[in-house]
């Protein structure tokens, strides 16, 4: 049990556009997600909290009108990267806290953005 | 501001030899703390949650201690394979009085099992 799906799994896009990311919990439901940021060779970065039903709280310099975090059900959050730059390419990864399990995480597998 | 730190960066052993990978974290109020496998390109695999309340955790040939007062915690892999070949991230979840928070990931021990 306890798993966490992201599609896509890999997306190049050019600048500009918008990139809508998905992440589903599929055997449980979770109140609260997390999204995460990871470059080359460095460790993830935690960009927002996002609860069901309520605004995602950004962590500090992480910009909210740029990345869009919607919540609408205990197992669906989506991160909409807008006006997507080269900047931005980077491998996003989604994580689902499971209720009663001493706030356990689990992650999803993961998306590159490559925007061009 | 909650820091995280791996040690060492990178390890290669031979296959068949037991190893610790080092954690330690600035800020001793945590309210878990997390290691994690990634293989390259890959999201993440939990392998051990430790409680703040706790100060072990055992998984097949893994095992996670946690000293929260020192501010460490080491991840033993016992008679190490070369399918434990990954990255091992630790992450600690700081204690926010009920609410979830995100987790402060270590940049994490490269380790290559040498066949």
């Amino acid at each position: 049990g306890a798993v966490v799906s992201q599609h896509p799994s890999r997306v190049i896009c050019k600048s500009g556009t918008s990139v809508k990311i998905e992440c589903r919990s599929l055997d449980f439901q979770a109140t609260t997600m997390f999204w995460y940021r990871q470059f080359p060779k460095k460790s993830l970065m935690l960009m927002a909290t996002s609860n069901e039903g309520s605004k995602a709280t950004y962590e500090q310099g992480v910009e909210k009108d740029k990345f869009l975090i919607n919540h609408a059900s205990l197992t669906l959050s989506t991160l909409t990267v807008t006006s997507a730059h080269p900047e931005d390419s980077s491998f996003y990864i989604c994580s689902a806290m499971r209720s009663g399990s001493y706030n356990e995480q689990f992650f999803g597998p993961g998306t590159r953005l490559t925007v061009l | 501001k909650q820091e995280v730190t791996q040690i060492p960066a990178a390890l290669s052993v031979p296959e068949g030899e037991n190893l610790v990978l080092n954690c330690s974290f600035t800020d001793s109020a945590i309210y878990n703390l997390q290691w994690f496998r990634q293989d390259p390109g890959k999201g993440l695999t939990s392998l051990l949650l430790i409680q703040s309340s706790q100060r072990e955790q055992t998984s097949g040939r893994l095992n996670a201690s946690l000293d929260k007062s020192s501010g460490r915690s080491t991840l033993y892999i016992a008679a190490s394979q070369p399918g434990d070949s990954a990255t091992y991230l630790c992450a600690v979840e700081a204690y926010s009085g009920g609410g979830a928070d995100g987790l402060t990931f270590g940049k994490g021990t490269h380790l290559i099992i040498q066949p």
